[in-house]
């Protein structure tokens, strides 16, 4: 297997763009995870899916912030509009069953740049 | 609200050390713990995961132990190589399916 995919790799863009982040999970996890990264904060989940199925999005930090799971085997992390301290490092990470039990399979992340 | 606490922020040492990098946590009701590794650019792998009823997981040169009641885990590493220069984070699992970061500990492992 592949490993989480993530795309793009690196995104700039200027504020008040729309961005998209987009994450394909290991075949066959049920568990799906979208953190944030950042020198301040750390690494934060933001959101997470069982069986495409958003199950917490309390961590998501506001309502320009959403994301979807239409199948089991794509993620989109939508930013509209992105503001400058948006700027991080976006991870999608997938496990197999319950998410307490399996560890957590990381991608290699979205580094995204707001100007 | 759980926090998770990792000491020290940044370790630098000389090839073939032992060296033990500590992770706390505020809540000790906790489901697992779990120790990762991240390289520079790179996603983070999971180098060991302990379940709350256990005390220590070993996976080659590396040892993790945990102690819950106390809010401690270390993560021993014997024979230090340069290979193993990299951030390391603890994350704690409560009862829900969320892990919590600490903020990592940055080792450079020199020849």
């Amino acid at each position: 297997d592949a490993g989480v995919i993530q795309s793009p790799r690196h995104e700039v863009t200027e504020m008040g763009q729309e961005v998209t982040l987009r994450c394909k999970p290991i075949s066959g996890h049920d568990y799906l995870f979208w953190y944030r990264q950042t020198m301040m904060r750390g690494l934060e989940l933001l959101i997470y899916f069982n069986n495409n199925v958003p199950i917490d999005d309390s961590g998501m930090p506001e309502d320009r912030f959403s994301a979807k799971m239409p199948n089991a085997s794509f993620s989109t992390l939508k930013i509209q509009p992105s503001e400058p301290r948006d700027s991080a490092v976006y991870f999608c990470a997938s496990s197999l069953f319950r998410g307490l039990t399996d560890t957590q399979y990381f991608g290699p992340g979205t580094r995204l740049t707001v100007l | 609200k759980q926090e998770v606490t990792q000491i020290p922020a940044a370790l630098s040492v000389p090839e073939g050390e032992n060296l033990v990098l500590n992770c706390s946590f505020t809540d000790s009701a906790i489901y697992n713990l779990q120790w990762f590794r991240q390289d520079p650019g790179k996603g983070l792998t999971s180098l060991l995961l302990i379940q709350s009823s256990q005390r220590e997981q070993t996976s080659g040169r590396l040892n993790a132990s945990l102690d819950k009641s106390s809010g401690r885990s270390t993560l021993y590493i014997a024979a230090s190589q340069p290979g193993d220069s990299a951030t390391y984070l603890c994350a704690v699992g409560d009862n829900t399916d969320k892990l919590i970061f600490g903020t990592g500990t940055r080792l450079q492992v020199f020849p």
